[in-house]
């Protein structure tokens, strides 16, 4: 149990366009979803924390008019990279927490390697 | 704020040996966990710990949360190739920090 899905696994896009990455729990309801970007041989940093319905948090120095978050269901959170630049590739990776009492772990899905040209 | 220190950074094992990496922290936190990413893949929780002392084991994989909320440390026991990889250790209260990682490489 507890899987954590991401689409697309890659993607490269010209500077100035948009893209869009999908995060899905599959066998569970997901309170809380998390999205981190993760530079090569760097540890995972958290972007925004979202719950389901409400406006996402996001941590300090990340743009939320670039990085929109949308977690429309308990199942489905999406982030969309607005007007990519190189320096915004990176991999990115979602997570997805469920409550059950102490048990509230978050699950990681695969990540998603984004390179802007 | 709560910063996680792991070390070590990188290990360099013959297959066979047992591993031991650990995580400290300046500030306490509820639960401890530990996580595998393997290169290209996102991180695979292999132990979450809630309780300080608590000592969990997973296999070859062993865990423990310091009695002072403030450290944890992983065992890996008898390696394999297949545990090539990076560890992250996490400490968690209301938010979730990471430690740097330990990158293993274990040589046949």
């Amino acid at each position: 149990g507890a899987v954590v899905s991401q689409h697309p696994s890659w993607v490269i896009c010209k500077s100035g366009t948009s893209v869009k990455i999908e995060c899905r729990s599959l066998d569970f309801q997901a309170t809380t979803m998390f999205w981190y970007r993760q530079f090569p041989k760097q540890s995972l940093m958290l972007m925004a924390t979202s719950n389901e319905g409400s406006k996402a948090t996001y941590e300090q120095g990340v743009e939320k008019d670039k990085f929109l978050i949308n977690h429309a269901s308990l199942t489905l959170s999406t982030l969309t990279v607005t007007s990519a630049h190189p320096e915004d590739s990176s991999f990115y990776i979602c997570s997805a927490s469920y409550n059950r009492g102490r048990l509230d772990t978050q699950y990681f899905g695969p990540g998603t390697r984004l390179t802007v040209l | 704020g709560q910063q996680l220190n792991q070390s070590p950074q990188s290990m360099f094992i013959q297959e066979g040996e047992d591993v031991s990496m650990n995580c400290t922290s300046s500030s306490i936190f509820n639960t401890w966990l530990w996580y595998k990413q393997d290169p290209g893949e996102g991180p695979v929780l292999l132990i979450a710990l809630y309780k300080a002392g608590e000592l969990t084991s997973n296999g070859r994989l062993t865990a423990q949360f310091g009695i002072t909320r403030k450290d944890s440390f992983l065992n890996i026991s008898a390696s394999i190739p297949s545990d090539v990889g990076i560890y992250f250790c996490a400490g968690r209260n209301n938010d979730m920090r990471f430690g740097a990682g330990t990158r293993l490489t274990v040589k046949p």
